[in-house]
């Protein structure tokens, strides 16, 4: 089975200030790793995944995550916010060997002040 | 092109009701996911079609959930006996297959409030 925590359930920031949310998983497989946005009154869509190869991974709208094996994170990353970035953020995994199910943290509420 | 789609966008009804929740999956996706989202948690998986069978149901909390997808598109979830405890936002998703790799496009989800 898999777990997925996320540390803060919401972080405050001004803008153009970087921005860190922090991701950890549990898993007793190999999985893939995931992180969507969820802005208001919007559906989820996929800011980036890691699937192999370099653990820095780089998506949509200026996020970067990056991929730590050995500390089971996944921490989301950009390092200037705009206002236009406040949403709630989920960090999800799916195990590689059997299905595409994704296991889903609580979520993170970036709140992104003027 | 059109994304997922779901209907209605909000419903309510009464405990003990029979309730059915649409998805329109983007065209030729093979995969179809639903997912329940209750308030200040993470989506939870409850079942995904891969082309019209049921691959894993192992998500759905009890016989009184049902889902089906006749001919490989269109899904309904269908909730009987309702309980104030189904209220939920229900969220359906598709992709090209059912590979860990392929990407999970969601729809805008449902609102069901049990009264």
């Amino acid at each position: 089975a898999q777990s997925v925590t996320q540390l803060d359930s919401q972080v405050p920031v001004f803008e153009e200030a970087p921005v860190e949310l922090r991701c950890n998983y549990s898993s007793s497989v190999s999985v893939y790793l995931f992180w969507y946005v969820q802005y208001p009154n919007q559906g989820l869509q996929l800011l980036l995944k890691y699937l192999s190869g370099s653990t820095l991974v780089k998506g949509i709208n200026g996020f970067e995550a990056e991929f730590n094996k050995s500390q089971t994170s996944f921490h989301l990353r950009k390092p200037s916010v705009h206002i236009s970035d406040t949403a709630e953020y989920f960090c999800a995994v799916s195990p590689m060997e059997y299905g595409n199910k994704l296991v889903f943290g609580a979520g993170t509420i970036l709140r992104v002040k003027s | 092109g059109a994304g997922v789609s779901q209907t209605p966008s909000n419903k309510v009804t009464e405990k003990g009701k029979y309730v059915e929740l649409r998805c329109d999956p983007i065209s030729g996706h093979t995969a179809l996911y639903w997912y329940r989202q209750s308030l200040g948690q993470g989506p939870e998986f409850l079942i995904y079609f891969q082309g019209t069978g049921a691959a894993d149901d192992s998500g759905l909390p009890n016989d009184r959930f049902f889902a089906v997808r006749p001919e490989g598109s269109v899904s309904t979830l269908k909730i009987q006996r309702t309980e104030r405890g189904d209220s939920a936002v229900y969220l359906c998703a598709s992709s090209l297959g059912s590979l860990g790799t392929d990407t999970q496009y969601f729809g805008p989800g449902t609102r069901l409030t049990v009264l």
